[in-house]
């Protein structure tokens, strides 16, 4: 089945640091990519997105490429913050019939920035 | 653009209660997703429902499990005779119509069983 491999954390950095959170993807068909934030306390609030391959996503400084020869989506920031903490989830949606685009999602990533 | 409601934040119960949780989902987004968080792993897919048909089920929802959208508009989802398992964090989101659209989440309901 589908399924999305992700960096396991958790990942601690300094703020101005570089950030790369590792994401691979298995699929049967051609999906499109996502990343998703979940704050504290809160709902998963959508990052960033592509389509197709050498797409790149990008927003709020943070960007993906969409690499199908690797099935790779990672995720780079050249310069956190201390508000970027929060947990990464890597995501996959595939039509599985009809208009259903379910999301398969990655364990997720805790990112903690200390000032 | 009011976002995906979901209510309520949190509910505690009792081993063998029915709950019902519901959702609000952005007005003109005609597709309904549920998912189900657990601590420590990313949401995991329960059901879909586009206006106030259900079209895809995940095996994970058990036959406790329902879930409703009559008017195509908001959605509930009933768990009856809760067990301990059922502790976990159910989420809403929603999508307009056309293609692969992007989900947007509520902030999700937490279910603690005692």
């Amino acid at each position: 089945g589908d399924s999305v491999t992700q960096m396991e954390g958790p990942v601690t950095l300094s703020e101005e640091a570089f950030l790369t959170i590792n994401c691979t993807y298995t699929a049967t068909g051609y999906p499109s990519l996502f990343w998703y934030v979940q704050y504290p306390g809160e709902g998963l609030q959508l990052l960033l997105k592509a389509t197709k391959a050498d797409d790149k996503g990008s927003n709020k400084g943070f960007e993906a490429t969409y690499r199908k020869e690797t099935t790779s989506f990672h995720l780079e920031k050249g310069s956190v913050q201390v508000s970027d903490s929060a947990v990464y989830f890597c995501a996959l949606s595939l039509n599985s019939g009809g208009s259903n685009y379910k999301l398969t999602f990655g364990k997720g990533t805790l990112l903690t920035v200390n000032p | 653009d009011t976002g995906v409601s979901q209510d309520p934040r949190h509910k505690i119960t009792k081993r063998g209660q029915n709950v019902t949780f519901r959702c609000d989902p952005i007005s003109e987004h005609n597709r309904l997703y549920w998912y189900r968080q657990t601590l420590g792993q990313g949401p995991e897919f329960l059901t879909y429902f586009q206006n106030e048909a259900q079209l895809e089920k995940s095996r994970l929802l058990s036959d406790r499990f329902s879930a409703e959208r009559p008017k195509g508009s908001f959605s509930t989802l009933e768990i009856q005779r809760t067990e301990q398992g059922d502790s976990a964090m159910y989420l809403c989101a929603s999508s307009s119509p056309g293609g692969n659209q992007p989900q947007h989440f509520g902030d999700g309901t937490r279910l603690s069983i005692l």
